[in-house]
């Protein structure tokens, strides 16, 4: 079955303490972003990657890092996590330049 | 750089038509989709639309007009389950960004 995973689904932490939200594609897919969503914000993008070892900042890229050192992988990381990262997070991955993307589940983030 | 507006929320009745509305400025993009989201879930894909011109998917269309920055999805013969947030987005052609509009929840009312 095609499908984006991302893990954890929920997590609560505390500020500070690094942390690294996993994500991985069984579609061969080239393109992999990171996105935020907050109420009444829509989805913002945090950073993507149009191939292995290329990434870009989105719109909203302070706090986060990511890798791409394998395709069908793209972790999140947070070095040194705030409150204000508190959110819901969507890894997504697309075939080509269209933008038909498959979403993961999503991954609640808390940070206190 | 991108954005896109929608109406932040649409309320129609069952079995109604529906139409939300996108409204865009970019300097070069792919092409215009739309996905549904529900309650905090996946969002899931619904339409593209690469040229402009209507596309249609079952009860899904979708319409794109380059030289107006417009676009539209079409919900026909509204079901109670069609009640979502809907979301417009592109992608730029000058470094792969991605963009969404910040979507327009859809109230189905019986």
């Amino acid at each position: 079955e095609a499908q984006v995973t991302q893990n954890p689904r929920y997590l609560i932490t505390v500020t500070g303490k690094k942390l690294t939200v996993t994500c991985s594609q069984n579609m061969n897919h080239e393109y992999m972003s990171w996105y935020r969503q907050d109420p009444g914000l829509g989805l913002r993008q945090i950073y993507y990657s149009m191939n292995v070892e290329v990434t870009d900042k989105g719109d909203v890229p302070e706090g986060y890092k990511v890798s791409r050192k394998e395709k069908r992988n793209f972790p999140l990381i947070l070095e040194s996590p705030s409150p204000n990262q508190t959110s819901l997070y969507f890894c997504a991955s697309s075939p080509n330049k269209i933008n038909e993307a498959f979403f993961g589940q999503g991954t609640r983030l808390t940070v206190v | 750089g991108q954005s896109l507006e929608q109406p932040s929320e649409v309320t129609a009745v069952e079995g109604a038509i529906v139409q939300i509305n996108c409204t865009y400025q970019t300097s070069g993009f792919y092409g215009l989709s739309w996905y549904q989201q529900h309650d905090g879930g996946a969002p899931t894909f619904l339409s593209y639309n690469a040229l402009d011109g209507l596309e249609e998917t079952g009860r899904f269309s979708s319409f794109l007009s380059r030289s107006d920055s417009y676009g539209y999805l079409l919900l026909q013969e509204l079901q109670m389950k069609d009640s979502a947030s809907y979301f417009c987005a592109v992608r730029g052609t000058n470094a792969g960004k991605s963009t969404f509009g910040d979507g327009t929840t859809l109230t189905v009312k019986p």
